[in-house]
């Protein structure tokens, strides 16, 4: 079982929709949760972060972590062509390395 | 501009030639990492270190060594390259392993033939 896992997709919403990426995690130590954007041919890129239980929102975009399900989301409101990309969730344990997923392909239709 | 740079930007390499991937970052992290990402497969990490003088092995390292002289330069080195090295190579850093954001080179799309 991988560490981490996500939902390849592709996923496709329509412009100003709400997209929704998933990810679970299989390391119940795991501390810290991130949610990085790669764009095509370019480097992954920070978008969120997450360390509590709960929701954390920063613009149209709202990172989920609830610890007890090993379930971490981001979602994407009013969704734009510009967030078409590959988005990659990473899990972290202190004094250790990060555990990417294999990302999950968005595509948002104008 | 502080970051990650990364050279070369990519390279055609022989099977069986030495090569070195540079990495250098002027944020004063501890850690530095090296990834290479395949299609399908994600990002997969190749070797780490938590902080200069000391490196660890990840999941594929085999065929990859790593040295960390100092705090800014990790460089990736394979001693023989083969067909299955092909990839993007991508250097990381992180003021603190495992807990803050690791910040991404430009990558280095290396084809070995």
């Amino acid at each position: 079982q991988k560490e981490v896992e996500q939902n390849s997709g592709p996923l496709s919403v329509p412009e100003g929709a709400i997209a929704s990426l998933n990810c679970t995690y299989s390391d119940r130590g795991s501390q810290s949760f991130f949610w990085y954007r790669q764009y095509s041919g370019k480097s992954p890129e920070l978008i969120m972060f997450i360390y509590s239980n709960g929701d954390k929102e920063d613009g149209r975009f709202t990172a989920q972590l609830n610890k007890a399900s090993q379930y971490v989301s981001l979602l994407i409101r009013d969704s734009q062509p510009s967030d078409s990309a590959t988005y990659l969730c990473a899990v972290g344990v202190a004094g250790n390395q990060f555990y990417f997923g294999t990302g999950t392909s968005l595509t948002v239709i104008p | 501009i502080a970051g990650i740079t990364q050279a070369p930007t990519s390279q055609i390499l022989a099977a069986g030639r030495r090569m070195t991937l540079r990495c250098t970052q002027d944020m004063r992290h501890n850690a530095m990492y090296w990834y290479r990402q395949d299609l399908g497969l994600g990002l997969r990490l190749i070797h780490y270190s938590n902080t200069a003088g000391t490196t660890g092995k990840g999941e594929v390292p085999d065929g990859y060594s790593v040295s960390r002289a100092n705090t800014d330069d990790f460089p990736l080195t394979l001693a023989s390259a083969v067909p299955s090295q092909t990839s993007v190579y991508f250097c990381a850093s992180s003021d603190s392993p495992g807990v803050a954001e690791q910040f991404f080179g430009p990558g280095t799309r290396l084809t070995v033939l």
